[in-house]
């Protein structure tokens, strides 16, 4: 069983760009949560995608804005690039109910300069 | 508000020295804490799910338990392939599955 793949692995852009990036979740996985990882904040929840519906949504600013398809694959978007936004965003996609484990992927490195 | 907090900070151990990483939280209503390793550069690798005080889970050197108000997760005998980040998680909503994550503890096993 294939696990969650992100796309690009690495990425550099400047600051005032913007960014896509693009989550496949596991076969049979329709929910897709997306993550920042910093050194200083640690794991922080950005939002989370239900059948193409966004279910919940973290402490994040209007910049980062996410979409999932029909075939549950899901993009998000960072607009106006910052150096803080320099981090590692992870996708975890899980099944249908709550309360089960959620597997990540290998995430994808945004270096912003 | 929801909070986990894990403690220690980092941890270096001889080879075959056993251990204990903690994980507290405080939640308005657990619906499940979860642990997971993330090795540098990757993403985090599930462990065990943990629904109930009482509840405990074992995987090769690695024994997850959980009380009201924290989890442990138990190393024994590890080896230097066990060095890694250890993330303790919480989900609280019933509705989604957003985590709330901890810092991390940092494992490191000297040969």
């Amino acid at each position: 069983k294939a696990g969650v793949t992100q796309t690009p692995r690495y990425l550099i852009k400047t600051r005032g760009q913007q960014v896509t990036l693009s989550c496949s979740p596991i076969s049979g996985h329709r929910s897709v949560s997306w993550y920042q990882q910093t050194p200083g904040q640690g794991l922080q929840f950005l939002f989370e995608y239900f059948s193409e519906t966004q279910r919940n949504k973290g402490n994040f600013p209007g910049r980062f804005s996410g979409r999932q398809f029909s075939n549950s694959r899901s993009e998000m978007n960072v607009s106006t690039l910052e150096l803080g936004d320099s981090a590692l965003y992870l996708c975890a996609s899980s099944n249908l109910h709550s309360n089960t484990e959620a597997f990540f992927g290998q995430g994808t490195r945004l270096t912003v300069v | 508000e929801d909070q986990v907090t894990q403690s220690p900070e980092a941890l270096r151990l001889q080879e075959g020295e056993s251990s204990s990483l903690n994980c507290s939280y405080t939640v308005s209503g657990l619906r499940g804490l979860f642990w997971y390793r993330q090795d540098p550069g990757k993403g985090p690798e599930f462990l065990f799910t943990l629904y109930s005080a009482g509840e405990e889970k074992e995987k090769e050197r690695l024994k997850a338990t959980l009380t009201k108000k924290e989890s442990f997760l138990h190393i024994t005998a590890p080896k230097p392939e066990d060095s890694a980040t250890y993330l303790c998680a919480v989900q609280a909503s019933p509705n989604n599955n957003d985590m709330r994550f901890g810092a991390g503890t940092r494992l490191t096993v000297k040969p």
